[in-house]
């Protein structure tokens, strides 16, 4: 069976701080897929990345960055100089490929995301 | 105008009642998929759907029942509703792409629902 886990249930920052919001996840594949969503106090889900095993590559978006390391199961997401408008909470999921877990997404328990300004 | 939408968007509903929960897409995806969410244990998957003739029980689908009445309907029945099914659902899509684990699923707007 696969697991993520998401430590942080809450954390809360002053605007233009940095952030990292963890992610720690369990899988016997040796192929998968990691995803970050946001959802905003509006209620959507909005998908933000996706990252597969195979490239450790890390990613950056503006604020956002992503730093995958394979080594300790790891997918943590960081807002730079963060902003009022991140307050949400943030899913980190995990798709893998073989048996029951292809093509099915398990999500974290989510990490709620306060910026004060 | 939304690529995913759901009805109701809010229900309050009685124990014992049977209520259904309506999911659209303009996507032209293949796959949808149910899930609810609970304060603390994120999103579950209840049921999921990758065409019209295949349907899927997911981690938690006790209770719960599903129609996929085309590629872009999806609708999830509570027969008979209790209280601890309380909980906001997401109906979400995708569109398998070359590897079907790595596909993206696009959400919904959610339904709250609150069974007394």
């Amino acid at each position: 069976a696969q697991k993520v886990t998401q430590a942080q249930t809450e954390i809360s920052v002053v605007e233009k701080e940095d952030v990292t919001l963890d992610c720690v996840y369990e899988t016997r594949d040796t192929t998968y897929y990691l995803f970050w969503y946001k959802q905003p106090p509006s209620g959507e889900l909005v998908f933000l990345i996706r990252r597969n095993s195979f490239d450790e590559q890390n990613e950056i978006s503006g604020r956002y960055s992503w730093n995958f390391q394979k080594s300790t199961s790891s997918f943590n997401f960081t807002i730079t100089a963060s902003q009022v408008v991140d307050s949400a909470v943030y899913f980190c999921a995990l798709s893998g490929t073989g048996g029951t877990s292809y093509g099915k997404l398990t999500f974290g328990q989510g990490t709620i995301l306060t910026v004060h300004p | 105008d939304a690529d995913v939408t759901q009805t109701p968007r809010n229900r309050i509903t009685k124990t014992g009642k049977r209520i259904m929960l309506e999911c659209s897409q303009t996507k032209g995806h293949d796959r949808m998929y149910w899930y609810r969410q609970d304060p603390g244990l994120g999103l579950r998957l209840i049921y999921y759907s990758f065409d019209v003739k295949d349907i899927n029980k997911g981690e938690i689908s006790d209770g719960y029942s599903v129609s996929r009445q085309a590629q872009a309907k999806f609708s999830l029945s509570l027969e008979s509703a209790i209280p601890n099914q309380t909980a906001l659902y997401f109906c979400a899509t995708s569109d398998g792409g070359i590897r079907l684990a790595s596909d993206t699923q696009y959400f919904g707007p959610g339904t709250r629902l609150t069974v007394l």
